[in-house]
């Protein structure tokens, strides 16, 4: 059971690069969530879905985009990375309240 | 605007003290409440939780207590051991879409 895993877990980038983020969980929650962690600012919920096939924006959506084609696993892709957009980035997964959280991707877009 | 608050980033406690962490919120259709703890280079885990229904929850070492009316809400971990060394985040959520986290506060447990 390994929980929360995201894939790669350090990456940097070039201004006008894209890529992707999986991340995936093996405990069969509908709920799953990505977020972006920067200095003082906490946690901000960038996209999250309630089920396979659904996605909804969060506080800071503008620059990404998520798919959640299988329920097991959550995509966030950035089209045109920009500096801004260097951060710690974590997904996480639920049932209910309590949210599980991966181990975190650190990004930097030079 | 920045519905749930913790207004101390740091908080240092002696070894066998007791630590306690505060957290304010605005929105008054908040009614769960969670903690969260971070190590460096590691996701948050979920700590300990409280519904608007009680006013205090206890786990072990760690208590959350709750005033509804004063919007706030704290964590007392006692005694503080030098592993709670972390980050620890409050959030709160009036359903079971989102949660609405704060900055965080960096406790360190010296010995």
């Amino acid at each position: 059971n390994a929980g929360v895993t995201q894939t790669p877990k350090f990456r940097v980038l070039k201004t006008g690069q894209s890529m992707t983020l999986l991340c995936a969980q093996d405990m069969n929650h509908e709920y799953m969530y990505w977020y972006r962690q920067d200095p003082g600012m906490g946690l901000r919920l960038i996209h999250y879905s309630v089920g396979e096939g659904t996605t909804a924006k969060g506080e800071v959506p503008d620059g990404y985009n998520v798919s959640r084609l299988k329920k097991q696993n959550f995509l966030l892709g950035l089209e045109s990375a920009a500096p801004s957009q260097t951060s710690v980035y974590f997904c996480a997964s639920s049932y209910r309240y309590e949210q599980y959280f991966g181990p975190g991707t650190r990004l930097t877009v030079t | 605007d920045q519905q749930v608050k913790q207004n101390s980033p740091s908080l240092s406690v002696q070894e066998g003290r007791i630590s306690i962490l505060n957290c304010d919120y605005t929105n008054s259709m908040f009614d769960y409440f969670l903690w969260y703890k971070k190590y460096p280079a590691e996701g948050p885990t979920f700590l300990i939780s409280i519904s608007s229904i009680k006013d205090k929850n206890e786990d072990g070492r760690f208590t959350v207590f709750l005033n509804k009316s004063a919007k706030h809400l704290s964590l007392h971990i006692v005694p503080s051991q030098p592993g709670d060394s972390a980050v620890y985040f409050c959030a709160a959520t009036g359903d079971t879409d989102k949660l609405i986290f704060g900055t965080g506060t960096r406790l360190q447990v010296f010995p």
